[in-house]
């Protein structure tokens, strides 16, 4: 079975462009996250999906991220425009529980390392 | 302050030498998560607690619930095990289902 996979690994932007990241969940799981860690700092909670409603999006730093799961399938994270402060490590995860991370294990990606310019 | 703090920030040791990281938090939580991150690698979760202490071969994760405190350990330790072990938990609060992560703990096994 395949795992998280997200796509790119790595992306190197200049400031003002825009990103697109992508979070393929492991099939059948309803609840999908996402989480940065930006240098030197803890991982933080950006979003969470159960299946393509916005559960929770308490940690969208600001309206220039974009999250999408249309299908409750995969999702994308976009940001527009890119500013330096964005530049992490960007992960996403899934779950199968319905009754989320209190009862299963979540599933992580290998991260999309972005660095904007 | 941190909600999540681990404790060492680093830890190096030998083959074959006992290991324990440390976690504390400050918020009532649901479950606390054990997560391993392999350099250049992806995140793996390694245990999910809520009471008790749980135990997959040469790892043993501990928790107090009264204390807010839960202990990683790893018996025997080799060199494969070095890695970022982080510590996260599920906050109580209702309608929240997101891990709440500590800063990590690097650790480096030496032949």
């Amino acid at each position: 079975e395949a795992g998280v996979t997200q796509f790119p690994s790595h992306s190197v932007i200049e400031k003002g462009q825009t990103v697109t990241l992508r979070c393929d969940p492991i099939s059948g799981h309803d609840n999908l996250y996402w989480y940065r860690r930006v240098m030197g700092k803890e991982i933080k909670f950006l979003l969470h999906f159960v299946k393509e409603s916005k559960q929770d999006e308490s940690g969208m730093p600001n309206n220039r991220f974009l999250a999408e799961r249309t299908g409750g399938t995969y999702s994308t994270l976009k940001v527009q425009p890119a500013e330096l402060e964005d530049s992490g490590v960007y992960f996403c995860a899934s779950s199968q529980d319905r009754r989320g991370l209190v009862n299963t294990e979540a599933f992580f990606g290998q991260g999309t390392r972005l660095t904007v310019v | 302050k941190n909600e999540v703090e681990q404790s060492p920030q680093n830890l190096t040791a030998q083959e074959g030498e006992f290991i324990t990281i440390n976690c504390s938090y400050s918020v009532g939580i649901s479950a606390l998560h054990w997560l391993q991150q392999h350099p250049g690698g992806g995140i793996v979760s390694l245990f999910m607690l809520s009471s008790g202490k749980k135990k997959h071969g040469r790892l043993i994760a501990t928790i107090n619930i009264q204390e807010k405190h839960s202990s990683l350990h790893i018996t025997a330790s080799h060199p494969r095990d070095s890695a970022v072990y982080i510590c996260a938990v599920v906050s109580f609060l209702v309608n929240t289902d997101k891990l709440i992560f500590g800063t990590g703990t690097r650790l480096q096994v030496f032949p």
